[in-house]
């Protein structure tokens, strides 16, 4: 199993602010075809996840350019500058590369 | 509108079996793996498993391999998932998704709880 790692449990910022969230990997996810496929997903209180940034830096569909996914290999972050109210929540990195698993959660909340 | 509908949750009993529906619409069901993706109480995601396209293939998470079993009905636009000899830490809300970037679709999840 490939275990991620995120760090921190728990971020609180001030709205306006910038955070930073870490997921690191056991083992290397770049895939024998030469894509790394680490993902990051937002789950809002009481609602499903959605889907912010994939292959590392690509943003997804609608996701703004305040999200900024970054890394290589087994070293990852996702950085979101500006926070705003609606960025609160819980966000989690996945792996797609080997048989597929989510990271422990950092829940992002306000000071 | 896309629609990610999953049904079938409930209480049972450990070591008991249960069968969860998820009806999709709105995109082409057929076209997409699907997976089961689960979040016990208070805790983070699990994915437990993934079916291609046409069911052919299957993929589980070591914690529900040999007890949960995945499959489809592409004419139905239907997801499955088989549940025996449940344990109570299968407790968790069970949703189904597409996951990823081809389409970001999940369901509202659904509720299983194990206990005697």
């Amino acid at each position: 199993d490939v275990v991620l790692t995120q760090t921190p449990v728990a971020q609180p910022v001030t709205l306006g602010d910038q955070a930073s969230i870490s997921c690191r990997s056991s083992q290397s996810l770049v895939h024998s075809n030469g894509n790394t496929y680490l993902e990051w997903y937002l789950q809002k209180p009481g609602q499903s996840p959605q889907l912010l940034i994939y292959k590392v830096s690509n943003r997804f569909s609608g996701v703004p350019d305040r999200f900024i996914g970054s890394g290589s290999g087994s070293d990852f972050t996702l950085k979101i500058s500006r926070v705003e109210p609606e960025d609160l929540g819980v966000y989690y990195c996945f792996q797609a590369t080997h048989d597929p698993t989510f990271g422990g959660g950092t829940k992002l909340e306000l000071k | 509108e896309v629609k990610l509908v999953e049904s079938g949750g409930g209480l049972l009993k450990p070591g008991g079996s249960l069968k969860l529906s998820c009806v999709a619409s709105g995109f082409t069901f057929s076209n997409y793996w699907m997976h089961w993706v689960r979040q016990a109480p208070g805790k983070g995601l699990e994915w437990i498993g993934e079916i291609e396209y046409d069911g052919t293939e299957t993929n589980y998470a070591p914690s529900i391999k040999d007890r949960f079993t995945i499959s489809r009905d592409n004419a139905k636009n239907t997801l499955y998932l088989q549940m025996s000899s449940v344990r109570s830490e299968d407790t968790a809300t069970y949703f189904c998704t597409t996951l990823g970037v081809r389409g970001d679709y999940w369901g509202q999840g659904v509720m299983v709880t194990v206990s005697s």
